[in-house]
């Protein structure tokens, strides 16, 4: 099956900082979702995108699906922003199973 | 709209015992899914259906069943829990097309005793 590879697997941040997440992934996919799991526990959909850009406030993400990767981005973290943050896509014939990567850990700190 | 619900939160079990849990979601959509998480494992599929009547296994299912007898319900069911049942549990829905992305419940947390 589809190999979901996210990095790096735990960051630390300042309030205010920059942040880029990384996930590739090993073979075409129909679609790719954004994740924040936060510190309670809860799975919030950041972004669905398969191919492009996509903005929402401090966030941002870009999917090159031709070189199998998306990132990530945060901007101008702030402690709320901590939590897991996982890449999830499915692949093949048919739209009904996700597969995740592992996850990158986001601490940010006041 | 309150999109999926899952209950219950929490769940302590002891080995042996059965329950279900309960997934229900509003939003129409046809696939919906039950996933595990644990520490390191990440999210596994456990099973899944794209629509009433119509289930299948997932990467880890044994030791539950599901039925699917109405578009909004997807119950999870654990026949004779066992502690490596311990786990986090999720269910999601998405439309058909997988447009939109899945949406995923809160999530319960069950402990196998």
């Amino acid at each position: 099956g589809i190999q979901v590879e996210q990095s790096p697997p735990d960051l630390i941040l300042q309030e205010g900082a920059n942040s880029t997440l990384r996930c590739n992934f090993s073979d075409s996919v129909n679609n790719l979702q954004w994740f924040h799991q936060n510190p309670w526990g809860q799975l919030i959909n950041l972004f669905y995108i398969p191919s492009g850009t996509k903005q929402n406030g401090r966030l941002s993400a870009t999917t090159v699906a031709t070189e199998r990767y998306s990132l990530l981005y945060i901007s101008s973290s702030q402690t709320t922003d901590s939590g897991v943050y996982f890449c999830a896509v499915i692949s093949g014939g048919s739209n009904y199973k996700l597969t995740f990567g592992k996850g990158t850990l986001l601490t940010v700190n006041p | 709209n309150a999109g999926v619900t899952q209950t219950p939160k929490f769940q302590v079990l002891k080995t042996g015992q059965s329950m279900t849990l309960q997934c229900a979601q509003d939003m129409n959509h046809e696939y919906m899914s039950w996933y595990r998480q644990d520490p390191g494992m990440g999210l596994r599929l456990i099973h899944y259906s794209v629509g009433a009547g119509i289930t299948d296994q997932g990467e880890v299912p044994n030791g539950y069943n599901v039925s699917r007898s109405t578009t909004e319900d997807f119950p999870l069911r654990l026949l004779s829990a066992a502690p490596s049942q311990t786990s986090v549990y999720f269910c999601a829905s998405s439309h058909p097309s997988g447009h939109y992305g899945y949406t995923f419940g809160s999530g319960t947390r069950l402990t196998v005793v």
